[in-house]
């Protein structure tokens, strides 16, 4: 139980495109999801996170507007990197907690963004 | 506001020999405490976690960890290394069901043959 996945497993983009990742909690209805950014060598930094039919709340210091989540269906939630630039390379790691699994975070497999 | 130490960036240690990677939290109230597993490339496997109860608790793949408030302490231990142990670890610590973790810097164990 508690399966989440994560789709593209990598993705590498031009400059200035627009990238969707996608989260899903398989076996579970996610009523939370959260969205975290990894650095080489470096913990997990949490970006935002979403509730179903809500918007999200992001953390302080990221750009809503870059990153737009949307958690529309209790076992989807996506990420979309708008406009992205080199720096936005990183490794993007979703998480889903709901329905039997409200006390843990699992998390997905992660996706690699890469922006030439 | 809430905070996790990882003392030990990384640790190497023998396969076959016994390993406790350590974490000390800084949390007002009652923690919620965790210890996940990540292989390179890979997103996080949940290993074990503490809410409340007995205070030595049992996870996956062998390890435990043990809760000792007096010293905000959550330490997870392994009797015996297998060369397939060797990854990143992660304590963290969370408010409540389901919200907002802090995650200490991450112990990288390398295993030794």
């Amino acid at each position: 139980g508690a399966v989440v996945s994560q789709h593209p497993s990598w993705v590498i983009c031009k400059s200035g495109t627009s990238v969707k990742i996608e989260c899903r909690s398989l076996d579970f209805q996610a009523t939370t999801m959260f969205w975290y950014r990894q650095f080489p060598k470096q913990s997990l930094m949490l970006m935002a996170t979403s509730n179903e039919g809500s918007k999200a709340t992001y953390e302080q210091g990221v750009e809503k507007d870059k990153f737009l989540i949307n958690h529309a269906s209790l076992t989807l939630s996506t990420l979309t990197v708008t406009s992205a630039h080199p720096e936005d390379s990183s490794f993007y790691i979703c998480s889903a907690t709901g329905g039997l699994y409200t006390d843990t975070q699992y998390f997905g497999p992660g996706t690699r963004l890469t922006v030439l | 506001a809430q905070s996790v130490t990882q003392p030990d960036i990384h640790i190497t240690v023998s396969e076959g020999a016994s390993l406790e990677l350590r974490c000390n939290y800084s949390y007002g109230a009652t923690p919620y405490l965790f210890w996940y597993v990540q292989s390179p490339g890979q997103g996080l496997q949940l290993l074990l976690k503490y809410f409340s109860g007995d205070t030595l608790v049992q996870g996956i793949k062998g390890f435990e960890a043990e809760f000792k408030r007096s010293q905000s302490s959550f330490n997870l231990r392994k009797p015996s290394v297998h060369w397939s142990d060797a990854a990143e670890y992660f304590c963290a610590v969370g408010p409540e069901y389901g919200n907002k973790l802090v995650f200490g810097a991450g112990t990288i164990l390398r295993v030794k043959s």
